[in-house]
């Protein structure tokens, strides 16, 4: 089974708005963290945010935003104010802390177009 | 602080032959370092855990004597790709474990294209 699940290949934006990129998982650890990644046309992974699994508070950096519904296991990323350049590719990550250490496991990814 | 830094960025090499990427944490030691590839469109793939002095960790299906890892230094692991074929063409990424063990510092990625 997927651990990290992203169901949306691709999503469009108008600039200045809101977008929300999904994220579901799948874990049995009780303690675990979920990240966000963008990942440029460059290449370079830039982290985001990060969401602890025992946070009772959703994390926001900035124009960032988890939506963290663990009873669903969802771990969605909100971009307020949406710029040009939010336009990338961007990753859903989790670490289980019991079941894999430090690794982190992947989803497949959203790459969102900005348009103007 | 927490930069990590890829060698080459780009590199072009000859079916058959060997490359090296280094992979080096700049202002931190990193016990742990991760190596990854990505293919065109396709998400970040783990490889293997690179731990500094002991033989790296493997995942399912990545050829150990293919994929050479060394971490012989706190702040250098290396990936060599032995005998490359033409579908070993891919982005390759390595990250470094900061020294709370617990966030990924990312480098900026490797670009390799064998002809």
């Amino acid at each position: 089974a997927q651990k990290i699940t992203q169901t949306q290949p691709g999503m469009f934006v108008q600039e200045k708005e809101a977008v929300t990129l999904d994220c579901t998982y799948d874990t049995s650890d009780q303690s675990y963290g979920l990240f966000w990644y963008k990942q440029p046309s460059s290449g370079e992974m830039i982290f985001l945010i990060y969401q602890g699994s025992y946070d009772e508070q959703n994390a926001t950096e900035g124009r960032y935003s988890l939506n963290f519904q663990k009873a669903r296991k969802s771990a969605n990323l909100v971009i307020s104010a949406s710029q040009l350049g939010d336009s990338a590719m961007y990753f859903c990550a989790m670490r289980e802390r019991e079941t894999s250490g430090s690794r982190l496991t992947f989803g497949e990814g959203t790459q969102l177009t900005v348009n103007p | 602080g927490a930069v990590v830094s890829q060698h080459p960025s780009w590199v072009i090499c000859k079916s058959g032959t060997s490359v090296k990427i280094e992979c080096r944490s700049l202002d931190f030691q990193a016990t742990t370092m991760f190596w990854y590839r990505q293919f065109p469109k396709q998400s970040l793939m783990l490889m293997a855990t690179s731990n500094e002095g002991s033989k790296a960790t493997y995942e399912q299906g990545v050829e150990k004597d293919k994929f050479l890892i060394n971490h012989a230094s706190l702040t250098l692991s290396t990936l060599t790709v032995t005998s490359a074929h033409p579908e070993d063409s891919s982005f390759y990424i390595c990250s470094a474990l900061g020294t709370d063990y617990y966030e990924q510092y990312f480098g900026p990625g490797t670009r390799l294209t064998v002809t």
